[in-house]
């Protein structure tokens, strides 16, 4: 067990619809970071927050949002949705949020869309 | 910009054998080095990583991995691998002077253990 959780775990939804998915990151980390993972693009990182504010940014959709609240935990919103966003979502968390620094992941969100 | 390729997809290997699974990265300058693994149906954990000094680094489960700078390499080695082993590895490194604070993950070598 990681200490990071994510809920749900997984998640069926239709096409064009919007889908909130929640992380909470271990005790103590500041920052938290998202991927998606499917089998044709593998891993892909989406966002880094660090202590609320947005500190990196990879292949995220413009339809893809994200925020850090003050109590640390982190929601990603997903609209418009399509068949393509069909994947696993993880969520990951680090002490400081350094290049150095251990991630921790979560057990994912497994989203299908219809 | 930093790069990494693991070059192979999948790794079949019989239980009790050694396995090496391979990685490259693209620049020579300072970097961080790392070895995830995920178990089928898990997040990913870290294995171990490279930061500085010794370039033999010693991770969890059984697993090493050695940084070769002039081979821009950092090869992950198991001894003798056992079922449990089963896996996918992923190599990711990180530029200590990139400002923006991204990991760069390679796309993943399946361990696949014959019994």
């Amino acid at each position: 067990d990681s200490g990071v959780t994510q809920t749900p775990k997984h998640l069926i939804t239709a096409t064009g619809q919007r889908v909130t998915l929640r992380c909470s990151p271990r005790s103590g980390d500041l920052s938290v970071y998202w991927y998606q993972q499917s089998l044709d693009q593998g891993l892909q990182f989406l966002i880094q927050y660090y202590n609320g504010e947005e500190r990196a940014k990879g292949n995220i959709l413009e339809r893809f949002s994200a925020q850090q609240f003050p109590d640390l935990h982190s929601e990603l919103n997903l609209s418009s949705l399509e068949l393509g966003d069909s994947a696993l979502y993880f969520c990951a968390s680090s002490v400081a949020g350094l290049v150095s620094d251990t991630q921790y992941f979560g057990p994912g969100t497994r989203l299908t869309v219809l | 910009a930093q790069s990494v390729t693991q070059l192979d997809s999948q790794v079949p290997v019989f239980e009790e054998a050694p396995v090496e699974l391979r990685c490259n990265y693209s620049s020579s300058v300072s970097v961080y080095l790392f070895w995830y693994v995920q178990y089928p149906n898990q997040g990913l954990q870290l294995l171990l990583k490279y930061l500085s000094g010794s370039t033999l680094v010693k991770g969890i489960n059984g697993f090493e991995a050695e940084f070769n700078k002039s081979q821009t390499s950092f090869h992950l080695r198991k001894p003798s691998v056992h079922i449990s082993d089963t896996a996918e590895y992923f190599c990711a490194v990180s530029d200590p002077m990139d400002s923006n604070y991204q990991l760069i993950w390679g796309a993943g070598t399946k361990l696949i253990i014959k019994p």
